[in-house]
């Protein structure tokens, strides 16, 4: 199998402050990551493609200053939000490219008070 | 550009009721493929089948089947014998070959199946 986690599961923090969300393959290396925003009873959208040792890709609309990435390993790409606003409350999800398949992570639910 | 349409936004059912869910999508590519998840309540997505467009045979497995036709661009979900369980929201996804991977997803159709 392929298991990605995600960390934390929910995450609560005040707005300005700004937040990690790590995703971690378990028990295989991903060169290639992506990060996915989902709003209640909305699809998932692609926020960016995480590359290992290189930049991350965004997609058009997603503030690359706002939304950094970090893919320093094989096996870990962190999202951070900056200054966090309530209006990125959200649930953010990864997954983890292997052999032309993304496996998701459970999800991270954030919430800017 | 790739697009997904899943026009059913919510499906209601009793329960041993069979459904279908419907996915249409646009693409420009000719290799390209097809996905269905399930997302329950917690959140987590469940991957269900991937279909390569070149393959359009029909599968089945257990209570779900999969109907690909390229003709109508279509890829449609059918739960025979629903069940409480069943209650989610199902996405069609789709990713092209040269596109890096990158899924594209339909809007979603939450069925609930009640007794």
């Amino acid at each position: 199998g392929a298991v990605v986690s995600q960390h934390p599961s929910r995450v609560i923090c005040k707005s300005g402050t700004s937040v990690k969300i790590e995703c971690r393959s378990l028990d295989f290396q991903a060169t290639t990551m992506f990060w996915y925003r989902q709003f209640p009873k909305k699809s998932l959208m692609l926020m960016a493609t995480s590359n290992e040792g290189s930049k991350a890709t965004y997609e058009q609309g997603v503030e690359k200053d706002k939304f950094l990435i970090n893919h320093a390993s094989l096996t870990l790409s962190t999202l951070t939000v900056t200054s966090a606003h309530p209006e990125d409350s959200s649930f953010y999800i990864c997954s983890a490219l292997k052999a032309y398949e993304q496996y998701f992570g459970p999800g991270t639910r954030l919430t800017v008070t | 550009a790739q697009k997904v349409t899943q026009a059913q936004t919510e499906i209601s059912v009793v329960e041993k009721e069979d459904v279908t869910l419907d996915c249409v999508y646009e693409t420009r590519d000719t290799t390209y493929y097809l996905f269905w998840y399930k997302q329950p309540p917690s959140g987590e997505l469940v991957f269900l089948i991937r279909r390569n467009s070149f393959d359009e045979q029909n599968e089945i497995s257990g209570r779900y089947s999969w109907n690909f036709q390229k003709s109508t661009s279509s890829f449609n979900f059918t739960i025979t014998a629903s069940q409480v369980v069943d209650s989610a929201v199902y996405f069609c996804a789709l990713s092209e070959a040269v596109g890096g991977n990158k899924l594209t997803f339909g809007t979603g159709t939450q069925l609930k199946v009640e007794l």
